[in-house]
């Protein structure tokens, strides 16, 4: 079974660009999440996506935004890129959970896409 | 989702077991403990996850108080391999996992 794909793998910007990010999420998973995690620093998240909804977002400016495509796919877009944004960008997918449902529900992690702000 | 607790670091010899605690006080009934580790600059590996009873796969085993406030993952046979952040969060399904710094572990010759 093949896992979460990211793409690319690395990307370098300039100030003010956009970025694009991409995720794949394993087979038959319906939910992506995306987290941010600067150098040395944790997890932070950023969006949560289900069904093709955005289901949650982050402390995170406007400028970061994504959507969900009919095939579960992701993008996530960064405007105006800041030096700051610099980070690994990790998408994760879990399988179909009903909003309220109670239970278990694994996160599955990609490699992430390593962006770099100059 | 209740917060965690858990050490900075931690080190362990290579071939011994690596047991790794996690404080977790205030979960509610419904909340699974979940453990993940980052091997530097990949993304999470999920490790295993438990609700009540302990828990073992290939990986790791999982092992949870009886009141549900603490539990502990352990490598049984720690490898060098086994060097990375692992983190334990407590959440349930349909709300946002929180991250926090984890434990770093190092696992020596």
């Amino acid at each position: 079974e093949a896992g979460v794909t990211q793409s690319p793998t690395h990307l370098i910007k300039t100030r003010g660009q956009q970025a694009t990010l991409r995720c794949s999420p394993i087979s038959g998973h319906t939910s992506v999440y995306w987290y941010q995690q600067a150098l040395g620093l944790g997890l932070q998240f950023l969006l949560w996506y289900d069904e093709g909804e955005e289901r949650n977002r982050g402390n995170f400016p406007p400028r970061f935004s994504g959507r969900q495509f009919p095939n579960y796919s992701s993008e996530l877009n960064v405007n105006a890129l800041e030096l700051e944004d610099s980070a690994l960008y990790l998408c994760a997918s879990s399988p179909l959970t009903p909003l309220g449902r109670e239970g278990a529900e694994t996160q599955y992690f990609g490699p992430g896409t390593r962006l770099l702000v100059l | 989702d209740a917060k965690t607790t858990q050490p900075t670091s931690m080190d362990c010899a290579e071939g011994r077991a690596a047991n790794l605690p996690c404080n977790h006080s205030t979960i509610s009934g419904n909340e699974y403990v979940y453990w993940y580790r980052q091997i530097h600059s990949q993304g999470p590996q999920y490790i295993i996850h438990g609700l009540k009873n302990n828990e073992t796969n290939e990986m790791a085993s999982l092992i949870i108080t009886e009141d549900r406030k603490s539990s502990t993952l352990i490598l049984p046979h720690a490898t060098l391999r086994d060097t990375a952040v692992y983190y334990c969060i407590v959440r349930v399904g349909g709300n946002i996992p929180t991250f926090g710094r984890g434990t770093s572990l190092i696992v020596h010759p």
